[in-house]
């Protein structure tokens, strides 16, 4: 079975800095997918980025980036100038590739974000 | 934009009461799941669905069942609850051609006294 840990339950990070999110994950499969969910105070979880793992280039959506490394497994998210309502809870997540395992995804414990202005 | 609804957002309860969550969603997705939420745990699926009147356990189904009469609707069931099942429950969506990408629903809030 696969697990997700993230190690940070809770990180902060100024206005406008950068904060980096951590995760790694257990997996036995070579094709699966990988996931950063956002998690704000209204409890409804935003889809912030995902990455294929066959593609060795690391995804990106505007001040979004991931840190994604195979081999270690490793999945890291990196926030670019931070912004207030980036406050919120981050879950990291997987999900087999495999047609028989449905869609279901695995998740991280999460990670506590807050920005401080 | 798709949307995810849930019935309650905040639903107290009594030890050995049988519950109902309704789940709501309208972009004709063909999956949908259920989850609970705990602090330190992060999310683990209950039960969910592929397709109407089909079901597949999650990693943590015992006390729980689930119903999928039509489509958009995907409802848990708490057979009779108990104080461990106190706990946020999210409901979450995604289509056959997507599967990757889920749609969640606000949580619905569980206490049982």
């Amino acid at each position: 079975a696969q697990t997700v840990t993230q190690s940070q339950p809770e990180m902060s990070v100024q206005e406008a800095e950068t904060v980096t999110l951590s995760c790694t994950y257990d997996t036995s499969e070579s094709d699966y997918y990988l996931f950063w969910y956002k998690q704000p105070p209204s409890r409804q979880m935003i889809l912030v980025i995902r990455q294929e793992a066959y593609k060795q280039q690391n995804a990106t959506e505007n001040r979004f980036s991931v840190n994604f490394q195979k081999a270690a497994k490793s999945f890291s998210l990196k926030i670019s100038d931070s912004q207030l309502g980036d406050a919120a809870m981050y879950f990291c997540a997987y999900r087999s590739a495999v047609e028989t395992s449905g869609s279901r995804l695995t998740f991280g414990e999460g990670t506590q974000l807050t920005v401080n202005p | 934009d798709v949307k995810v609804t849930q019935s309650s957002r905040y639903l107290v309860k009594r030890t050995g009461e049988k519950v109902f969550l309704e789940c709501v969603q309208d972009m004709d997705h063909e999956n949908m799941f259920w989850y609970r939420q705990d602090p330190g745990l992060g999310l683990r699926l209950i039960y969910f669905s592929y397709d109407v009147k089909m079901k597949e356990k999650g990693d943590i189904p015992e006390g729980y069942s689930v119903s999928r009469e039509k489509k958009e609707r995907f409802s848990l069931i708490l057979e009779s609850a108990s104080t461990n099942q106190t706990s946020m429950y999210l409901c979450a969506s995604s289509w056959y051609r997507d599967q990757e990408t889920q749609y969640f629903g606000p949580g619905t809030r569980l206490l049982v006294l």
